[in-house]
C-alpha cells in the first residue's frame, strides 16, 4: 500500500530534550516536506526537501532541522525542543512534476512541557 | 507571495442541505488549486485539484469545485450534506512556476458541522 508514515504518534517531551519525528514514503518520491499544524493557523511549511540531500526551509524552519540522506526517509529534528514547538505535525511526499498531489501522513502530535 | 483565504472558520449545515465552502486566493498568475479534507485524528486526503484544462473539477465523495479566475475563487460544493462530511477542510495553492514551486500554502481551514 502506498502510504507515508510517521513515528512517533504521539509525543509528550520536557523542554531541551532532543528528539527525532520520523518519516518514511513507499512511492518512490522525490519531494519530501514537513508542515506543523495549529488552531487557527492552518498548515505552515517547516522544511522540504526536492531530492537527496537538497533540502530548503519553508515559512517557520526556526528551531527545526531536517536530513535526507536516503530518498525515503525524511527525519524532523528538534534539537532543544520548546513549548511553543507542541502542535501536530504532518509529512508529506509527491512526485515532482506537473500539478502533482502531496500526500500526508498520519500526523505525530507533540507536546513540550 | 501567495495566500489563501477561507471565508468562515465554521460552517454548519443540515443532513441534506447544500455544502458551499469559500475559498479565494492571491496569486500574480493562476496557481494549481487544491481542496484536502481531514477528519478528526487523521491526516489529509486530497478532495480534489484544479491544474488546467476544465474549469469545474470533481472529486471524492461528491464535492465538486470550479476555479474562477475573474474572481480567484475555487469554492468547494456538494448539493447534498451527509453526517460523514463533517471534518476540517484546507484550501491550498501551489505556484505554477518559479521558486517555491513546489510549496503548498494552505488556508487556515473551515471545519464543516452537519446537523441530523
Amino acid at each position: 500500500e502506498a502510504q507515508v508514515t510517521q513515528n512517533p504518534r504521539y509525543l509528550i517531551t520536557v523542554t531541551g530534550k532532543k528528539l527525532t519525528v520520523t518519516c518514511s514514503q513507499n512511492m518512490n518520491h522525490e519531494y519530501m516536506s514537513w508542515y506543523r499544524q495549529d488552531p487557527g493557523l492552518g498548515l505552515r511549511q517547516i522544511y522540504y526537501s526536492m531530492n537527496v540531500e537538497v533540502t530548503d526551509k519553508g515559512d517557520v524552519p526556526e528551531g527545526y532541522k531536517v536530513s535526507r540522506k536516503e530518498k525515503r526517509n525524511f527525519p524532523l529534528i528538534l534539537e532543544s525542543p520548546s513549548p511553543n514547538q507542541t502542535s501536530l505535525y504532518f509529512c508529506a511526499s509527491s512526485l515532482i512534476g506537473y500539478g502533482d498531489t502531496q500526500y500526508f501522513g498520519p500526523g505525530t502530535r507533540l507536546t513540550v512541557l | 507571495a501567495q495566500s489563501v483565504t477561507q471565508l468562515g472558520s465554521h460552517v454548519s449545515v443540515s443532513e441534506g442541505a447544500l455544502v458551499l465552502l469559500r475559498c479565494n486566493y492571491s496569486s500574480s498568475v493562476p496557481p494549481y488549486l487544491f481542496w484536502y479534507v481531514q477528519y478528526p485524528n487523521q491526516g489529509l486526503q486530497l478532495l480534489l485539484k484544479y491544474t488546467t484544462g476544465a474549469t469545474l473539477v470533481k472529486g471524492i465523495n461528491g464535492f465538486e469545485a470550479e476555479f474562477k479566475k475573474s474572481e480567484t475563487s475555487f469554492h468547494l460544493t456538494k448539493p447534498s450534506a451527509h453526517m460523514s462530511d463533517a471534518a476540517e477542510y484546507f484550501c491550498a495553492v501551489r505556484p505554477y512556476t518559479g521558486a517555491g514551486s513546489y510549496q503548498l500554502t494552505f488556508g487556515k481551514g473551515t471545519k464543516l458541522s452537519v446537523i441530523p
